[in-house]
């Protein structure tokens, strides 16, 4: 399987602290993407990083990419509440269309 | 405003019973996908439909089908023979390759 694999599984910091999240995969990519999904919703869309990038922002979010390494970080920076969530990374293929496949998930708790 | 809605939000089926959930797009999205989600479990493809009237299986397509007929709308039907359907589904739809899916707000299925 394609599938990613978020570390950690889950998160908990304090108000205005940064939060890291780890995703690794197995196969070469054209594509990464970093999903929020808040209990019981769908997933939103936070941003795409392709294979030839390395760094992606936006706004308090920093992406990284490393396919030698074949891992990713998402970085939120001055963490608030409202960032309480899961996170998903989600990997295409070169030989998947348009299928990406999503790892399990860091859940992430912001204490006010 | 332009999205994916899904309905219903919650759905109880019997033992032996079919159920169709609903997913409908105006953003004039070609490609549309639908995923099953288990508690701490990421999201597993079951089909997806790239263009009106066509569809391929994803990973775990036993027990589902669907149909392509217009645009705007995939429904999915869970048949009796898929044997432990009670999980969350989201159906998502994405117009460029590169720009991410949108999701919708997802069904939850509980067989009672």
């Amino acid at each position: 399987s394609q599938q990613g694999e978020e570390d950690p599984q889950a998160l908990s910091i304090q108000e205005g602290e940064n939060a890291t999240m780890n995703c690794s995969y197995k196969t070469s990519i054209n594509n990464l993407q970093w999903y929020r999904q808040n209990s019981g919703r769908g997933l939103v869309h936070l941003i795409l990083i392709r294979s030839n990038e390395r760094e992606k922002h936006s706004g308090r979010l920093r992406v990284t990419l490393d396919t030698s390494k074949k891992s990713s970080s998402l970085l939120i920076t001055a963490s608030r509440a409202a960032d309480t969530a899961s996170y998903f990374c989600a990997t295409d293929g070169h030989f998947t269309g348009n299928q990406f496949y999503f790892g399990t998930g860091t859940s992430l708790t912001v204490i006010p | 405003d332009g999205g994916i809605t899904q309905s219903p939000k919650y759905l109880f089926r019997k033992e032996g019973q079919n159920v169709t959930l609903s997913c409908e797009q105006n953003l004039n999205h070609d490609a549309m996908y639908w995923y099953r989600q288990d508690p701490g479990q990421g999201l597993r493809l079951i089909y997806y439909s790239q263009i009106v009237n066509d569809f391929q299986k994803g990973d775990i397509a036993e027990g589902y089908s669907v149909s392509r007929e217009k645009k705007e709308s995939f429904p999915l039907t869970v048949t009796s023979a898929q044997k432990n359907p009670t999980a969350f589904y989201l159906c998502a739809s994405s117009g460029e390759r590169f720009y991410g899916y949108t999701f919708g707000s997802g069904t939850r299925l509980t067989v009672v």
